[in-house]
């Protein structure tokens, strides 16, 4: 298997543009997670699916983002409109269900907003 | 809530000297997985060790060890014979069942080998 694919892996935006950042988790993986890193803020988990529905949703900063999971194989994290305080690394990880696996993150996506 | 406390924002060893990194967690859970993570200055996250809540005995892999204490909920890494790829950013995490095995990080050490 590839791992957990994210696209793109930079993207430099202008503020109130919409970012759509993929992830293509690995097969047979049934729990999806978003995180966010920065260095003020850390890692930051943003929202956590689990076959294909999102289980929490707390992280998720305000109203401009969202993220779906249409299928097994693809979820999506949408920007709209970004902002500049949104530049940050954001990491697609997946997993199996189980208190006893880990979870496998992709490359990342580096998301500048000037 | 879970909750996952790193301590330790920066820490130094010597090159082949052994390195504890701190890690304590809360959960109301009986039923957990404790997760270390490195990341490089390239960004990756990278899977190291895992324990179970039930597990018997600490985890090992390579010269990475867990020292599990579960009376005092703490997961610290060990790693032994440092080398100077093992700098890097490292994380701990849980995973407990009464919150949907959802993944918690905590803040992260960040570890330089000195040569």
């Amino acid at each position: 298997d590839a791992g957990v694919i994210q696209s793109p892996r930079h993207e430099v935006t202008e503020m109130g543009q919409e970012v759509t950042l993929r992830c293509k988790p690995i097969s047979g993986h049934n729990s999806l997670f978003w995180y966010r890193q920065t260095m003020m803020r850390g890692l930051e988990l943003l929202i956590y699916f689990n076959n294909n529905v999102p289980i929490d949703d707390s992280g998720m900063p305000e109203d401009r983002f969202s993220a779906k999971m249409p299928n097994a194989s693809f979820s999506t994290l949408k920007i709209q409109p970004s902002e500049p305080r949104d530049s940050a690394v954001y990491f697609c990880a997946s997993s199996l269900s189980g208190r006893n696996t880990e979870a496998f993150f992709g490359q990342g996506t580096r998301l500048t907003v000037v | 809530a879970q909750k996952i406390t790193q301590t330790q924002p920066g820490m130094f060893v010597q090159e082949k000297e052994a390195v504890t990194l701190d890690c304590t967690y809360d959960t109301s859970d009986p039923s957990y997985g404790l997760f270390w993570y490195k990341q490089p200055s390239s960004g990756e996250m990278i899977f190291l060790i895992y324990q179970g809540s039930y597990d018997q005995q600490n985890a090992t892999e390579g010269r990475y060890s867990l020292n599990f204490q579960k009376a005092r909920k703490s997961a610290n890494l060990v790693i032994s014979a440092s080398q100077l790829g093992d700098s890097a950013m490292y994380f701990c995490a849980m995973r407990a069942s009464n919150t949907g095995n959802q993944f918690y990080f905590g803040t992260g050490t960040s570890l330089t080998v000195i040569p």
